[in-house]
């Protein structure tokens, strides 16, 4: 089975903080993604990358940063913590060249509060 | 921008009959339509995959239609259980990420 594992199930932060979010997966998958996920908004994309080292903006990038040091590593960074990104963070990831043509896994999603 | 909307924030069905849960797509047609189920707290699963040249996909008691003169998917649930209750996720696809929809609360009444 594969499986997407975020590091941080729940955490709280403080404004100003500067807050990672780990995402690991184990099948090898060329493609990653950073999700979050608010009631009323759905799910929207924040960043993705297909490659090591490479990433692309996705509909919301404003605030966060992504790092791809390795293949099944796949980091979000959120620079300044504010309240407005107070959400559930999912990690997913997906093989193959195309990126939706193949079945995408998330992870069990991070809660994350700024306080 | 390529839309994708379930209309239905939520729904409520007694157990035993067909959930019917529909997504609509705006612009072009998407290649792919993909569903998903999330439950509580959990992330989404997937489901079924129907491409555009196909009208029906099944599973198990799970059905898809793709039908690209409505813009429209539908994801049937027939002789729904209370273990099917959460919420459905429709999202479209081609050559760039996926767009998902807000998704439907299903609630199936024992």
């Amino acid at each position: 089975d594969v499986k997407v594992t975020q590091s941080s199930r729940y955490l709280v932060k403080r404004t100003g903080e500067k807050v990672f979010l780990e995402c690991v997966q184990d099948m090898d998958h060329e493609n990653m993604f950073w999700y979050r996920q608010d009631p009323g908004l759905g799910l929207r994309l924040i960043y993705f990358s297909y490659d090591v080292k490479m990433k692309e903006k996705g509909d919301i990038p404003e605030g966060y940063s992504v790092s791809r040091e390795k293949k099944e590593r796949f980091s979000l960074i959120l620079e300044s913590a504010s309240t407005n990104q107070t959400s559930m963070y999912l990690c997913a990831s997906n093989p193959g060249q195309t990126y939706s043509g193949n079945t995408i896994y998330f992870g069990e999603g991070s809660w994350l509060t700024v306080v | 921008s390529q839309k994708i909307e379930q209309n239905s924030e939520a729904l409520n069905i007694q157990e035993g009959k067909t959930a019917t849960l529909t997504c609509n797509y705006t612009n072009y047609s998407p290649a792919y339509l993909q569903w998903y189920r999330q439950d509580p707290g959990r992330g989404p699963v997937f489901l079924l995959l129907i491409r555009e040249n196909e009208k029906e996909k099944r599973k198990e008691r799970l059905k898809v239609t793709f039908d690209t003169t409505l813009k429209q998917s539908l994801f049937h649930i027939t002789a729904s259980q209370p273990a099917d209750s959460a919420t459905y996720l429709c999202a479209r696809g081609g050559n760039t990420p996926l767009v998902f929809g807000k998704g439907t609360r299903l609630s199936v009444i024992a």
